[in-house]
């Protein structure tokens, strides 16, 4: 049974400072893995998604990596802003003939003025 | 492109009533899911509908039941409803089986 786990559950942060997320996913049989982000009492905006064969992705100040091998994918954010406050959550697409997303339960990021 | 667009926005229902969500997929998506999010935990699968028909159910009751048109609109009906049912509802549509999934705002529903 896959199971996603993301850490930390909260973080705080200066404005300007780079930082990690991590994701991490217990069965390597994925398609891809798609990271999101979510501001309170809203729905999902797609932030960047990664092939299984892919290594990483890019788009602006956010860079994701995956490793299958080792069940493991981390959101890059660089130079943060205020702005970038939100939970962002990792959810691992798996199945056969029909497809589900697997969703870990967040990283609640606060990014201090 | 139009994005995936859901409602009502806000629903609050007497526990034992029938509520039904509905889902605007974008243009092209065959594929459409619905999901459950709890405060403060991640969204869980309630089921996938292609072309139609379902064709994968996460661990929900049959109370939860769903449709897909050809129009690319789709519903979620819950029957019975109980209080643990509280949460938000997204749906989210993709243009393949296993592409990325863009998701809707989501129905904010309250049993009381």
């Amino acid at each position: 049974k896959q199971e996603v786990t993301q850490i930390p559950a909260a973080l705080s942060v200066p404005e300007g400072e780079n930082l990690v997320l991590n994701c991490s996913f217990t069965d390597s049989a994925i398609y891809n893995l798609q990271w999101f982000r979510q501001d309170p009492g809203k729905g999902l905006t797609s932030l960047l998604l990664i092939q299984s064969s892919q290594r990483e992705q890019t788009s602006g100040r956010l860079n994701a990596s995956l490793d299958k091998s080792s069940g493991r994918s981390t959101l890059y954010i660089a130079a943060s802003q205020p702005g970038d406050s939100a939970t962002y959550l990792c959810a691992a697409l798996v199945g056969d003939s029909s497809y589900k997303l697997i969703f870990g339960s967040g990283t609640r990021l606060l990014v201090r003025p | 492109e139009t994005g995936v667009t859901q409602s009502p926005t806000h629903l609050i229902k007497t526990r034992g009533q029938q509520v039904t969500l509905r889902c605007s997929s974008q243009s092209g998506h065959n594929t459409v899911s619905w999901y459950q999010q709890a405060l403060g935990q991640g969204p869980q699968f309630i089921f996938q509908y292609y072309r139609e028909e379902e064709n994968g159910r996460g661990n929900f009751p049959p109370r939860f039941s769903g449709l897909q048109f050809p129009n690319y609109s789709s519903e979620l009906n819950v029957n019975a409803l109980e209080l643990d049912d509280s949460a938000l509802y997204l749906c989210a549509s993709s243009l393949t089986k296993g592409g990325g999934y863009t998701f809707g705002s989501g129905t904010r529903l309250t049993v009381v």
